[in-house]
């Protein structure tokens, strides 16, 4: 079974805060991606990269950077945490021009305080 | 733009009740469209269709493309209270190199014992 791993399920920051959460995947993937979730908003893709070192933004990059050293590892970076990034954060992954699905991992709570 | 709409955004019906959850899409370069399930954490696959008229089909929830209308429809039959949870429709915007999923909002289904 693929496995996507957020490592921090629920943080609690304070604003102006460095805020780095983690995904790692176990299946190969190509492509990973950040997504935020919010009511009546769906989710919102961050970033996504489709090779190591190599990132793209997505629809709402502000406020956030990432990074993907290896191939399996995929941090989002919030640089300077904001009340307005309170969220629920999601990872995922998926093979390169798979045309197959997308695996998520168990999402992670943040709160900025 | 490319966007995905989902409806109804909430939907409460009762056990045994039969329910359709509709998506539409405006994408320039349309791959496939996905179905989602969200419980508490990660979203969960469901379905994904690439044909219009082919119907897919697991247990109680089956959905259809139809690429003329740019739509889809999620049904589930006989509905039980372990289905509430939001829908997530997806559609894979095949631009470029890089394919890329565009989330409608969600559909959050609670079903009443």
């Amino acid at each position: 079974d693929v496995k996507v791993t957020q490592s921090s399920r629920y943080l609690v920051k304070r604003t102006g805060e460095k805020v780095f959460l983690e995904c790692v995947q176990d299946m190969d993937h190509e492509n990973m991606f950040w997504y935020r979730q919010d009511p009546g908003l769906g989710l919102r893709l961050i970033y996504f990269s489709y090779d190591v070192k190599m990132k793209e933004k997505g629809d709402i990059p502000e406020g956030y950077s990432v990074s993907r050293e290896k191939k399996e590892r995929f941090s989002l970076i919030l640089e300077s945490a904001s009340t307005n990034q309170t969220s629920m954060y999601l990872c995922a992954s998926s093979l390169w021009r798979s045309g197959n699905t997308i695996y998520f991992g168990e999402g992670s709570w943040l709160t900025v305080v | 733009e490319d966007k995905v709409v989902q409806s109804p955004l909430s939907l409460v019906v009762h056990e045994g009740d039969t329910v359709t959850l509709n998506c539409s899409y405006e994408v320039t370069n349309f791959r496939s469209l996905l179905w989602y399930k969200q419980e508490k954490k990660a979203p969960t696959f469901l379905f994904m269709l690439t044909s219009s008229g082919i119907e897919k089909k697991s247990g109680r929830l089956s959905s259809i493309l139809d690429k003329k209308e740019l739509s889809s429809i999620l049904n589930i039959t006989a509905t039980q209270t372990g289905d509430s949870a939001i829908y997530l429709c997806a559609v894979e915007d095949y631009g470029g190199s890089q394919g890329n999923l565009i989330f409608g909002k969600g559909t959050k289904l609670s079903v009443k014992p």
